[in-house]
């Protein structure tokens, strides 16, 4: 099946910094979609992308649907001690986007030192 | 306006025993799927389900089965754990084929 290659599997920052994360495909995507999961908690959409180029923003979150239609980005500014969780990348490789098609990546940990 | 509830939370079976993940949604979506995380691992399909009476396998069906009698429920059952079905499940609904996803909050399993 696809694969989504998610970048980097965790990262340890202080309260204010801006954190970025990545995620690539091996194969063309038409769908992107970036879910947080809090601890003790299931996932939860922040952030969806359905055309190559888009950029959207979500508060302080700002995800980027690569031109090449193979990756995304997820960007993050100013830090702060509830951003801590699991971030992960998602996406459909099929035109259609069905849910039962949907791939995700392995996650990217993130820790906010107050 | 409860979304997707599942239980229990934490469940500790000894191999060989059986089980069932409980899920039910209030938000009135046909499609309700079920997923296993392992650590580091990223999110894996199960079996989903487009409507009552109707089910499918995902990825990784082998161990599971599923029933979908109503629009609300969606149970997965473990008939004869074993050590690797020790994960942490989610079951989740949608309203549409490709709308955003809803997670329950996940149920905790150990086969020991």
């Amino acid at each position: 099946g696809q694969q989504l290659n998610q970048s980097p599997q965790s990262m340890f920052i202080q309260e204010g910094e801006d954190v970025s994360m990545n995620c690539t495909s091996s194969s063309i995507f038409n769908t992107w979609l970036w879910y947080k999961q809090d601890p003790g908690e299931g996932p939860v959409l922040l952030i969806a992308l359905y055309k190559a180029g888009e950029l959207t923003s979500n508060g302080r979150l700002t995800a980027q649907f690569g031109i090449t239609r193979k990756d995304s980005f997820l960007n993050i500014s100013a830090s702060i001690p509830s951003d801590v969780g699991i971030y992960f990348c998602a996406g459909h490789a099929n035109s259609g986007g069905s849910n039962y098609k949907l791939t995700f990546g392995k996650g990217t940990l993130l820790t906010v030192n107050p | 306006n409860a979304g997707v509830t599942q239980t229990p939370k934490f469940r500790i079976l000894k191999i060989g025993q059986s089980m069932t993940l409980q899920c039910t949604q209030d938000m009135n979506h046909n499609y309700m799927y079920w997923y296993r995380q392992d650590p580091g691992m990223g999110l894996k399909l199960i079996y989903y389900s487009v409507g009552a009476g109707i089910t499918d396998k995902g990825e990784v069906p082998n161990g599971y089965n599923v029933s979908r009698s109503t629009t609300e429920d969606f149970p997965l059952r473990l008939e004869l754990a074993a050590p690797s079905q020790t994960s942490v499940y989610f079951c989740a609904s949608s309203y549409g084929d490709n709308s955003p996803l809803h997670f329950g909050n996940g149920t905790r399993l150990t086969v020991t």
